[in-house]
């Protein structure tokens, strides 16, 4: 079985500043991790996804997010906030063999100016 | 450059009544999946087709019936809805059934059920 936990269901920031987004994951397997963006009223973009090769992982739009093994984490990070990343973030583990997606319930980020 | 096709947009249905939700990709996709997305709750995969003439359930499969009519084409069908089924609904395809190649969605269907 797995599950994921998306530890805010929001996040507030100001434009400039850094973006955490936490994520804590549990899993039978040897999971594979993934972050998705929606923006308003459109689907999910893949920003990026662990499987097993670096820890540290880019992705788009200067995303980065760090497996963390012993504390089953995968938080998603942002040196410096944009107003175009104001959306929905989705936390997403997979059996690292499967094609079955466990979705976290989200953390909307806003981006004050 | 369309990838993953969803009609219709929004539909208001009553309770009792029928719909298919359409979903087409024209990305030569082994793999589609229908989800649906409620408040709080992130996406719950409702069936997904690994391949053309498959489909399996998911995690919430109830209330649904689905039809891999081609490899471009994966439809949705609500029987006989319910207030329940009011969501958002993405359908989604990937080269193959594999976490090594993401998943790539619509823009959804917004289906309200009164």
């Amino acid at each position: 079985a797995q599950s994921v936990t998306q530890l805010d269901s929001h996040v507030s920031v100001s434009e400039g500043t850094p973006v955490l987004l936490r994520c804590n994951y549990s899993s039978s397997y040897s999971p594979s991790l993934f972050w998705y963006v929606q923006h308003p009223n459109k689907g999910l973009q893949l920003l990026l996804k662990y499987t097993s090769a670096a820890t540290l992982v880019k992705g788009i739009n200067g995303f980065e997010a760090e497996f963390k093994k012993s504390e089953t984490s995968f938080h998603l990070t942002k040196p410096s906030a944009h107003m175009s990343d104001a959306a929905e973030y989705f936390c997403v583990v997979s059996p690292h063999a499967g094609n079955m997606l466990t979705f976290g319930g989200g953390t909307r980020l806003m981006v004050k100016p | 450059n369309a990838g993953v096709t969803q009609t219709p947009k929004f539909q208001v249905l009553k309770t009792g009544q029928s719909m298919t939700l359409q979903c087409a990709q024209d990305m030569n996709h082994n793999s589609m999946y229908w989800y649906r997305q409620d408040p709080g709750m992130g996406l719950r995969l409702i069936y997904y087709s690994a391949s053309e003439g498959t489909t399996d359930k998911g995690e919430v499969p109830n209330g649904y019936n689905v039809s891999r009519l081609n490899k471009r084409e994966f439809s949705l069908r609500l029987e006989s809805a319910a207030p329940s089924q009011t969501s958002v609904y993405f359908c989604a395809s990937s080269r193959q059934g594999s976490v090594e190649q993401p998943q790539h969605f619509g823009d959804g269907t917004r289906l309200s059920i009164l």
